[in-house]
């Protein structure tokens, strides 16, 4: 298996523009889960997915930030507008209904908005 | 408050020596606590611990738990600077959702 795929890898932006960050889950995991990680506030859940359904939204930070995921082979995290304190790196994790809390992490999308 | 707290920080030690890393959390609701490792990308699962007092050993790194001190530690013997990374704690409350440490930055001078 390719493990979690993430795209891009790396994405530099403006101000006020629209950030789409997409993740291909481990096939047959039941949950994905979006993180966010600063230097600053380490490692945050945005939002996770069971079966495709969101479950638990309550760390994202605003409404400029929305995810969906539309089928089990497909996320997205869209960030709109963006703005400089969104600088992180954005990781994807996806795991299985039997080991939820065993996660397997998709490489990260550094995300620079100047 | 429902943290989970890891210690030190960061360390530097030299090749060959051995560390322990620690970890407590606030609460006794509680599933299970796990060690993941992040090097230079994307964390990876070491260990889940879910009974107090059971090692759990994989090569040169081993972990316990104690549920009663709510603590875990996380020990590397022999280190290697391929062992250079951080070490993040996590703990699963009983509505299965994790709480994550600010981890430990470990250096492995040659």
């Amino acid at each position: 298996d390719a493990g979690v795929i993430q795209s891009p890898r790396h994405e530099v932006t403006e101000m006020g523009q629209e950030v789409t960050l997409r993740c291909k889950p481990i096939s047959g995991h039941d949950y994905l889960f979006w993180y966010r990680q600063t230097m600053m506030r380490g490692l945050e859940l945005l939002i996770y997915f069971n079966n495709n359904v969101p479950i638990d939204d309550s760390g994202m930070p605003e409404d400029r930030f929305s995810a969906k995921m539309p089928n089990a082979s497909f996320s997205t995290l869209k960030i709109q507008p963006s703005e400089p304190r969104d600088s992180a790196v954005y990781f994807c994790a996806s795991s299985l209904h039997s080991a939820k809390n065993i996660q397997y992490f998709g490489a990260g999308t550094r995300l620079s908005v100047l | 408050e429902d943290k989970v707290v890891q210690s030190p920080l960061s360390l530097v030690v030299h090749e060959g020596d051995t560390v322990t890393l620690n970890c407590s959390y606030e609460v006794t609701n509680f599933r299970s606590l796990l060690w993941y490792k992040q090097e230079k990308k994307a964390p990876t699962f070491l260990f889940m611990l879910t009974s107090s007092g059971i090692e759990k050993k994989s090569g040169r790194l081993s972990s316990i738990l104690d549920k009663k001190e709510l603590f875990s530690i996380l020990n590397i013997t022999a280190t290697q600077t391929g062992d250079s990374a951080v070490y993040l704690c996590v703990r699963e409350d009983s509505n299965y959702q994790l709480i994550w440490g600010a981890g430990t930055k470990l250096i492995i001078k040659p």
